[in-house]
C-alpha cells in the first residue's frame, strides 16, 4: 500500500516571499510523483510531475519540486509567491504497477499582500 | 490538448432520484478513466476505476450498485449516482489517463461536478 502526508494543512505567507509545501510518500516499490494545484470550484491542474531522471523538477507558474529518494520526500518550492498562487495544493504518488493516484489530504496556501 | 470535460458542473436533485454525470476526454482517447469524490476542504477519494470495454473496478467501501458507470467508448464514461441522498452530495471529479505512450503515466482532469441532493 502507499500513502501521502502533507503535514501543513495551511501556509500563510507574504507575497513575494518564498515558499515550501512539503509532501512525504511511503510506498514498497517505485513511484511517480505529481503536484497539482486547485483553484475554488475547479478540477485539479497539473503543476509539475517526477517520473524519472533528474530530481529536480520544474513546472509551470515557476514552481520546482525536489525528489528525495533516502527521506521519500518530493516538497514544493517556489522561490517568490503571488497573490495569483492562493489555492489548494495536493501531492499525489502512483506506484509503477498501478494505475490510480493516491493523494494526500491537502495545503491550503494563502498567499497575502 | 489533453482537456478532458464534465457535465453537468451543477447538479441539484431531489432526493431518491438519479443523476448521470459525463467524463469526456476531448482530445485524446482514453481506455482508462476514474472518478473521485472530494468532499469540503478535503482531499479526492478515488471512488472507481473505469475500463472501456470491461467493467469498472470499485474501491473498498464503494457501492457498486449505488454508483454506477459506464465507459461507452475510449473518450466517454458516465457515473450515475441512483437514488441519490443528501449524503451523496459532494464534489464529483473524473480524470482520464491517455492511451498515448508518451503521456500514459499521466492523468488529466475534469473540472468537477457539484451534486446537491436535497
Amino acid at each position: 500500500a502507499q500513502s501521502v502526508t502533507q503535514l501543513d494543512s495551511q501556509v500563510p505567507v507574504f507575497e513575494e516571499a518564498p515558499v515550501e509545501l512539503r509532501c512525504n510518500y511511503s510506498s514498497s516499490v517505485s513511484v511517480y510523483l505529481f503536484w497539482y494545484v486547485q483553484y475554488p470550484n475547479q478540477g485539479l491542474q497539473l503543476l509539475l510531475k517526477y517520473l524519472s531522471g533528474s530530481t529536480l523538477v520544474k513546472g509551470i507558474n515557476g514552481f520546482e519540486a525536489e525528489f528525495n529518494k533516502s527521506q521519500t520526500s518530493f516538497h514544493l518550492r517556489k522561490p517568490s509567491v503571488h497573490i495569483s498562487d492562493t489555492a489548494e495544493y495536493f501531492c499525489a504518488v502512483r506506484n509503477t504497477g498501478r494505475r490510480a493516484l493516491t493523494f494526500g489530504s491537502g495545503t491550503r496556501l494563502q498567499v497575502q499582500p | 490538448g489533453a482537456v478532458v470535460s464534465q457535465h453537468p458542473s451543477r447538479v441539484i436533485c431531489k432526493s431518491g432520484t438519479s443523476v448521470k454525470i459525463e467524463c469526456r476526454s476531448l482530445d485524446f482517447q482514453a481506455t482508462t478513466m476514474f472518478w473521485y469524490r472530494q468532499f469540503p476542504k478535503q482531499s479526492l477519494m478515488l471512488m472507481a476505476t473505469s475500463n472501456e470495454g470491461s467493467k469498472a473496478t470499485y474501491e473498498q467501501g464503494v457501492e457498486k450498485d449505488k454508483f454506477l458507470i459506464n465507459h461507452a467508448s475510449l473518450t466517454l464514461s458516465t457515473l450515475t449516482v441512483t437514488s441519490a441522498h443528501p449524503e451523496d452530495s459532494s464534489f464529483y471529479i473524473c480524470s482520464a489517463r491517455p492511451d498515448d505512450p508518451v503521456t500514459v503515466n499521466e492523468q488529466f482532469f475534469g473540472p468537477g461536478t457539484r451534486l446537491t441532493v436535497l
